[in-house]
C-alpha cells in the first residue's frame, strides 16, 4: 500500500526554523517526484515545493523560495522541507504528495496520486 | 503564472442528479507530447485531497465511472453522472503543465 506520512509540525515564533519531513512507503520512492502543498485553515490548496527523483530538478513557489529548502534521501525513503524565516501567512496544513510523471527542460509534467494526512504548522507569536 | 479559475464557487444537487464543475486556465494546458496536464482532485470534508481524474480524462484508480473529464487547451469539465451522498466536498482543479503548480479556487459541492 503507498503510504506517505508527514511530520515536524508545530508552533513556531515568527521568524523561526521547522523542518518537515516526509515518509514514504509502498513504492519505489528513488523513482517518483515527491512535491508539497499546503492548504491555510479555511482556504485553497497552494502549491509550495518539488523535487525530482534523483533531486536533479527542484522548484519552488514564489512566496517560499529563498527561505524554504526541499530535499529527500533516497536511502531512507524520505523527504525533507527546512523552513526559515517563518511568517504569519505560512500557517497552513502541509502535504506531501507523490508525483508520477516526468521532468523535461526547466519544468516537470504530472499530477499528484498520494497524499499523506498533511502536519500543521502555525507561525505565531 | 498560469491562472485557475472554477466556477461555480459552490453547487447544491440533489441525489441522483449530474453536476458539472467548470475550470479554465489562461494558457494552454496542452503539451507537445499530446497530453493535457489538467488534473482534478476532491477533499473530502476533514481530509486530504484525493486524485479522480488526471491527464485532461483518465479515471484515478478506484474511481467510479460516475466522475469524467473533458475540455481542451484551456476549457475543462469534470462531471458528476449521478451525484451520491459521498461525493460531498470540495473539489480543485491543477495545472501541471508549468512551474509553478497552480490550483483552482475550488467548487463546494453540497447535497440538498
Amino acid at each position: 500500500e503507498v503510504q506517505v506520512v508527514e511530520s515536524g509540525g508545530g508552533l513556531v515564533n515568527p521568524g523561526g526554523s521547522l523542518r518537515l519531513s516526509c515518509a514514504a512507503s509502498g513504492f519505489s520512492f528513488s523513482s517518483y517526484s515527491i512535491n508539497w502543498v499546503r492548504q491555510a485553515p479555511g482556504k485553497g490548496l497552494e502549491w509550495v515545493s518539488a523535487i525530482s527523483s534523483t533531486s536533479r530538478h527542484i522548484s519552488y513557489a514564489g512566496s517560499v523560495r529563498g527561505r524554504f529548502t526541499i530535499s529527500r534521501d533516497n536511502a531512507k525513503n524520505a523527504l525533507y522541507l527546512q523552513m526559515n524565516g517563518l511568517r504569519a501567512e505560512d500557517t497552513a496544513v502541509y502535504y506531501c504528495a507523490r508525483a508520477p510523471g516526468y521532468c523535461g527542460g526547466p519544468n516537470c509534467y504530472y499530477s499528484f496520486d498520494y497524499w499523506g494526512q498533511g502536519t500543521l504548522v502555525t507561525v505565531s507569536s | 503564472d498560469i491562472v485557475m479559475t472554477q466556477t461555480p464557487l459552490s453547487l447544491s444537487v440533489t441525489p441522483g442528479q449530474p453536476a458539472s464543475i467548470s475550470c479554465k486556465s489562461n494558457q494552454s494546458l496542452l503539451h507537445i507530447d499530446g497530453k493535457t496536464y489538467l488534473h482534478w482532485y476532491l477533499q473530502k470534508p476533514g481530509q486530504s485531497p484525493q486524485l479522480l481524474i488526471y491527464d485532461l480524462s483518465s479515471r484515478f484508480s478506484g474511481v467510479p465511472d460516475r466522475f469524467s473529464g473533458s475540455g481542451s487547451g484551456t476549457d475543462f469539465t469534470l462531471k458528476i453522472s449521478r451525484v451520491e451522498a459521498d461525493d460531498v466536498g470540495v473539489y480543485y482543479c491543477m495545472q501541471g503543465r508549468q512551474f509553478p503548480i497552480t490550483f483552482g479556487g475550488g467548487t463546494k459541492v453540497e447535497i440538498k
